[in-house]
């Protein structure tokens, strides 16, 4: 069983909708993550929290709008998706924050996305 | 930044027989070389890791090698069973001036028949 919970494990929405995926893990990690996986492709990597602050942001664009309100959550707000939104959306956490080594990634099980 | 290719694509073995999956990066700053299981519906799981001081690594059934001149790791396993059917990823680390990630291959769907 993992120590990353995803919440909802499902998830359909219209493109006019305001949803959010939530993440929670208490291992006391201090990075945390968004992955995006398509059907048959490899995890993409969409931001990196580091102590509480985005440090990393590759390029999404800004109908995902990320939060992390402490260590321990993390949460994905979703507004005007498009139907090639619809993924498995994977968090993670490390142990590490910052620059330098990285650590193993805990996955969650993910919240897979349907956009109609 | 951080490229992974990853071979084969798919990979289909006799239960018994060994695997092997192969994968190159682009990064000479990446240091760490993880492998994740992914099993249908579910998130990817960590089965091993190498770090770039070391040259291999073992876990009873399960190995990997890492040559960092040539910039390639590889995964190992021997005695291979069905329930080791599932889609498997090798990372490499990124690291840049505003933090540290995974970036993955392309995955490698295996089938072990009985």
């Amino acid at each position: 069983d993992t120590e990353v919970t995803q919440t909802p494990k499902h998830l359909v929405m219209g493109m006019t909708n305001k949803k959010s995926l939530k993440c929670e893990q208490h291992m006391g990690h201090r990075a945390m993550y968004w992955y995006k996986q398509k059907a048959k492709k490899p995890p993409e990597l969409m931001f990196v929290y580091s102590y509480e602050k985005l440090s990393i942001n590759e390029s999404v664009p800004s109908r995902f709008s990320p939060e992390c309100p402490n260590s321990s959550l993390l949460n994905l707000h979703l507004h005007a998706l498009q139907p090639e939104d619809s993924a498995l959306y994977l968090c993670a956490s490390s142990r590490q924050g910052g620059g330098g080594s990285t650590g193993e990634l805990f996955f969650g099980e993910g919240s897979r996305l349907t956009v109609l | 930044g951080e490229n992974v290719e990853q071979h084969p694509s798919t990979l289909s073995v006799q239960e018994g027989d060994s695997a092997v999956i192969k994968c190159t990066y682009s990064d000479s700053a990446s240091n760490y070389f993880p492998w994740y299981k992914q099993e249908l519906g579910k998130g990817p799981q960590l089965i091993i890791d190498i770090r770039s001081n070391v040259g291999e690594k073992k876990d009873q059934r399960i190995a990997v090698t890492l040559n960092k001149t040539a910039k390639h790791f590889s995964l190992h396993i021997t005695e291979t069973q069905p329930e080791d059917s599932a889609v498997y990823f090798c990372a490499a680390s990124m690291t840049n001036q505003a933090g540290t990630a995974l970036i993955f291959g392309k995955g490698t769907t295996l089938s072990v028949s009985s």
